[in-house]
């Protein structure tokens, strides 16, 4: 069965660093998503992406994140100088014409 | 705009107890309903959905009915397992807004004893 997979499983960095999660969609998809968990607390949208560009973005999406699909099959989130409150559990998700898939997550703490 | 709201954490049952999980929503279209499960240190599975009112979704034992004129989607499994702890999350996506954004609940953490 088709899954969406996701790189780092748990990712530990310096406030102010740079940290780019990867995630490889399911292959036919067409809609990408990045969601983020702090922990105990509800799941939270950040991005969709569609057709080379973000289609939506929550308040949480600042200047400090940027989205980009490099090539046909990665969809990465890059956080450019990582703050404390930054550590969550950032889930990807994609989908064709249906409801979405989600991948397992990353785990990035920021210290 | 769109959210969902849904019963607080955490639950313990022992095993074969009736489960029900509470959940309402907020919405300003015909949105689709969905229960999300999370086990310990995994991702997010979808466990079941509905796309209009009076749809049952089940899956694996788990039934939740959309119910428009109370707006809700409550989770219920007539005799829960050991297995069956997890972090439960309604979810609706609102089919009018673009991109089709997911919005959660808070999670509940159910634990089931032998």
């Amino acid at each position: 069965e088709p899954e969406v997979t996701q790189t780092p499983s748990h990712q530990v960095t310096q406030m102010g660093q740079e940290v780019i999660l990867r995630c490889v969609p399911i292959s036919n998809h067409l809609y990408f998503y990045w969601y983020r968990q702090i922990l105990g607390q509800k799941v939270e949208f950040l991005v969709s992406f569609y057709n080379n560009e973000i289609s939506e973005k929550s308040e949480i999406f600042d200047d400090q994140f940027s989205v980009e699909r490099p090539d046909g099959s990665n969809f990465t989130l890059k956080i450019r100088s990582t703050k404390l409150e930054d550590s969550a559990m950032y889930f990807c998700a994609s989908r064709s014409t249906g409801w979405q898939f989600f991948g397992p997550g990353t785990r990035l703490t920021v210290l | 705009g769109d959210s969902v709201t849904q019963m607080e954490g955490p639950v313990t049952l022992s095993e074969e107890a009736f489960l029900t999980i509470n959940c309402t929503y907020t919405a300003t279209g015909y949105p689709s309903l969905f229960w999300y499960v999370q086990y310990p240190g995994e991702g997010l599975q979808l466990l079941l959905k509905a796309t209009k009112a009076d749809d049952k979704g089940s899956n694996k034992g788990f039934e939740a009915t959309y119910r428009k004129e109370t707006t809700s989607f409550h989770l219920e499994k007539g005799s829960v397992q050991v297995s069956d702890s997890a972090v439960y999350f309604c979810a609706l996506s609102d089919g009018a807004n673009t991109g089709n954004q997911f919005y959660f609940g808070t999670g509940t953490s159910l634990t089931v004893i032998p």
